[in-house]
């Protein structure tokens, strides 16, 4: 099972600051990770699948990078609907897992 | 609009089995894979498994196998994920989702709002 470690686990930003959130996974996946943001009592939301391609309707201040075993999620001036939990999610290999998750706070 | 929902919360005693629901709509149904993923309170994400709603074919995570039962009935768009033997820690919110299934990537693009199934004595 591929082990996935996200850091930190909480991230305090000011609004307007930059934030970088941090995937490690215990084998490569070349680029078959995706992020999701999750708010109290909701869903998790797809941002960002293939490492970097943002999914509908995310904005364009939200950047993926990374290959192999390491990954960013860049957030580039952070608006106040961007405070939630980020989630890393591999599906290169079997089973599906995700990082524990990094809460990106208000400052 | 493209929307995956879910049956409503429910209580279960230990060693019941429990039925969660999710029906697809605006979408063919049988073109996606629907995944099932729990959550624990404060906790993160659980991969349970998944079920090609065409074929009726699974797959599961070694934790659930045996446990775990992915089902669909293709004539309402419906899938369903029974769980049995419930113990306390089967207390978590469960959630149905949409495999992409795009250009070669399989992240999960549409959620339902999620299950609650708690499990007490």
């Amino acid at each position: 099972e591929i082990v996935i470690t996200q850091s930190p686990a909480t991230l305090s930003v000011s609004l307007g600051e930059r934030a970088t959130l941090s995937c490690r996974t215990s084998q490569s996946i070349s680029s078959n990770l995706a992020w999701y943001q999750q708010k109290p009592g909701q869903a998790p939301r797809l941002f960002i699948y293939g490492a970097s391609t943002r999914a509908t309707d995310i904005p364009a201040r939200f950047s993926g990078s990374g290959s192999g075993t390491e990954f960013t999620l860049t957030i580039s001036s952070l608006q106040s609907e961007d405070f939630a939990v980020y989630y890393c999610q591999q599906y290169n290999d079997w089973p599906r897992t995700f990082g524990q998750g990094t809460k990106v706070e208000i400052k | 609009q493209v929307q995956l929902v879910q049956s409503g919360a429910e209580v279960k005693k230990p060693g019941a089995s429990v039925k969660v629901s999710c029906k697809a709509a605006g979408y063919t149904f049988t073109g996606k894979y629907i995944h099932w993923v729990r959550q624990a309170p404060g906790q993160g994400l659980e991969w349970m498994g998944r079920i090609n709603p065409n074929s009726g074919g699974t797959d599961y995570a070694q934790k659930f196998q045996g446990r775990a039962t992915m089902t669909r009935d293709t004539s309402i768009s419906t899938a369903y994920m029974e769980l049995s033997s419930l113990r306390s820690d089967d207390t978590v919110v469960y959630y149905c989702a949409r495999e992409m299934a795009s250009t070669g990537h399989h992240a999960f693009d549409i959620w339902g709002q999620g299950t609650m199934v708690t499990v007490s004595s």
